[in-house]
C-alpha cells in the first residue's frame, strides 16, 4: 500500500479566493491523480499529474481553474482558484502503485461561502 | 462512452444476512476493475483489483467476482462494522479510474 497525506484536511474559504491543497506520498510514484467528490456524489477525475510534464486535464476541468504542480516524485499540489460555492467538495489525491493499484489520500474537505 | 453503474444505491441488512452488490460496466480497454470502501469523511480504502473474467478475490467477509460485463461484491454474514459506501471503478488503458455512484450499505445489529 502507500501512505498518503493531504493538507489541509478541511478549510472554509470565501468566494473569489484560492486554496492550495498539498499531497505527500511516503515513496516515489510516477503517476498522481486529483479527484473531486461533490456532496453525495462519486469521484470524478480532475487531472493526472506526472513529474516533469504538464498535468493532463479531463473534460470540464481547465488549468486556469485547477493549476497543478508536481515538483518531484513524492509531492503534488492542486490549487482551486477564484472559488465559488459550487467548488465546495472533497478533493482527493491518489497514486498508482504496482499491479495498477490506486491508493487514495484522506481528502480535503472544502467549503466555499 | 465508458460507464459504470452500481446497484442498489442503498442496502440495509441485518447482521448475518448475506447479500451481493452489483457493478456493471462498459469500457474500452479494461486494465482492471477496482472495489473500494469509503467511510464518511474519509478517502476510499482499496479492497480489490480484478483483471480478467472469471477472477475472484476474497478478504474476510468480502468476495469479489468479475465477468465480461459486471462484477459482484458478495458480503457473507455481515457485521455492523461493514457499514460503509462501496465504490466500484474501472481503469481504462490510460490508467484513469471511472467510478460508479456507489452502494451505501447499512448493517443493523
Amino acid at each position: 500500500s502507500a501512505v498518503i497525506s493531504q493538507k489541509p484536511s478541511r478549510d472554509i474559504c470565501q468566494r473569489g479566493t484560492s486554496l492550495t491543497i498539498q499531497c505527500q506520498v511516503d515513496s516515489q510514484v510516477t503517476m498522481m491523480f486529483w479527484y473531486r467528490q461533490q456532496p453525495g456524489q462519486s469521484l470524478t477525475l480532475i487531472a493526472t499529474a506526472n513529474q516533469g510534464s504538464e498535468a493532463t486535464y479531463e473534460s470540464g476541468f481547465v488549468i486556469d481553474k485547477f493549476p497543478i504542480s508536481r515538483p518531484n516524485l513524492t509531492f503534488s499540489t492542486l490549487t482551486v482558484s477564484n472559488m465559488s460555492p459550487e467548488d465546495s467538495s472533497i478533493y482527493l489525491c491518489s497514486v498508482d502503485r504496482q499491479y495498477n493499484e490506486q491508493f487514495f489520500g484522506p481528502g480535503t474537505r472544502l467549503t466555499v461561502l | 462512452e465508458d460507464q459504470v453503474t452500481q446497484s442498489p444505491e442503498a442496502l440495509r441488512l441485518q447482521e448475518g444476512e448475506s447479500s451481493s452488490l452489483n457493478c456493471s460496466y462498459t469500457v474500452s480497454g479494461l486494465r482492471g476493475l477496482f472495489w473500494y470502501r469509503q467511510d464518511p469523511g474519509k478517502g476510499p480504502e482499496f479492497l480489490f483489483t480484478l483483471y480478467s473474467a472469471g477472477e475472484e478475490k476474497e478478504k474476510e467477509r468480502l468476495k469479489a467476482t468479475l465477468t465480461k460485463k459486471e462484477s459482484f461484491l458478495h458480503i457473507t454474514a455481515p457485521k455492523p462494522e461493514d457499514s460503509a459506501t462501496y465504490l466500484c471503478a474501472v481503469q481504462d488503458n490510460t490508467g484513469k479510474l471511472i467510478f460508479g455512484q456507489g452502494t451505501t450499505l447499512q448493517v443493523k445489529p
